[in-house]
């Protein structure tokens, strides 16, 4: 069965410092992406990637780089973590229409 | 530019009552839209999606939604819901390129 997974679920860092969210797809898929959800807003595109050594910015890129290093493994890096970027992370995959979501990396940056 | 408007942040209704959840888009072009299902803790589960031809569209657990072009809209409805049905439910606009746009979500409380 298609799956996308995110580890670690729960990641708890301090001000300034630098956390790396990993996500690997066994979907085959090109396209993956990574979002952010907060309440009120709904999920929000960071980075998302169409290949291995590809990367496209999102909507909300600014203090988060990515890296594709693989067809299925997507990575999302925070170099000096703020408050603001405490939330809720999601990895997808995308095949023509369909996406496949992951459960999820909850950032407490404190 | 696209958007996707949920107007409800949460919703409560008893066991058993019908429901409807509301979205409306924008968009100039052909929309292909998706209704997902956020169940506490899980990512986010595809529950129905509209491309073209017939408005209303079957999904998973007995939910359907009704695409209207002349209204924008794309509500989510359940004849009879059930407890297990408790989630946050998003919208989705997809405009064919490689990014789709969220709406904020609606949260539906279902009371036994």
């Amino acid at each position: 069965e298609a799956a996308v997974t995110q580890s670690p679920r729960n990641k708890v860092t301090v001000t300034g410092g630098n956390v790396t969210l990993s996500c690997r797809q066994t979907n085959s898929h090109n396209y993956m992406y990574w979002y952010r959800q907060d309440t009120g807003h709904g999920l929000r595109l960071i980075h998302y990637s169409y290949g291995a050594g590809n990367l496209q910015i999102g909507d909300v890129p600014d203090g988060y780089k990515a890296t594709r290093t693989t067809q299925e493994d997507f990575f999302l890096l925070l170099e000096l973590a703020s408050p603001s970027q405490t939330s809720l992370y999601f990895c997808a995959s995308r095949e023509g229409s369909d996406y496949t979501f992951g459960s999820g990396t909850r950032l407490l940056v404190i | 530019a696209q958007s996707v408007t949920q107007p409800d942040a949460r919703v409560t209704v008893s066991e058993g009552a019908s429901l409807q959840l509301r979205c409306k888009y924008s968009y100039s072009g052909t929309p292909y839209l998706f209704w997902y299902v956020q169940y506490p803790r899980q990512g986010l589960q595809l529950l129905l999606k509209y491309y073209s031809g017939d408005p209303v569209v079957q999904g998973v657990n007995g939910f359907e939604a009704e695409f209207s072009k002349s209204n924008s809209s794309f509500h989510l409805r359940k004849a009879s819901v059930h407890w297990s049905d408790s989630a946050v439910y998003f919208c989705v606009l997809s405009s064919n390129t490689n990014k789709v746009v969220f709406g904020t979500g609606t949260r539906l409380q279902v009371l036994p």
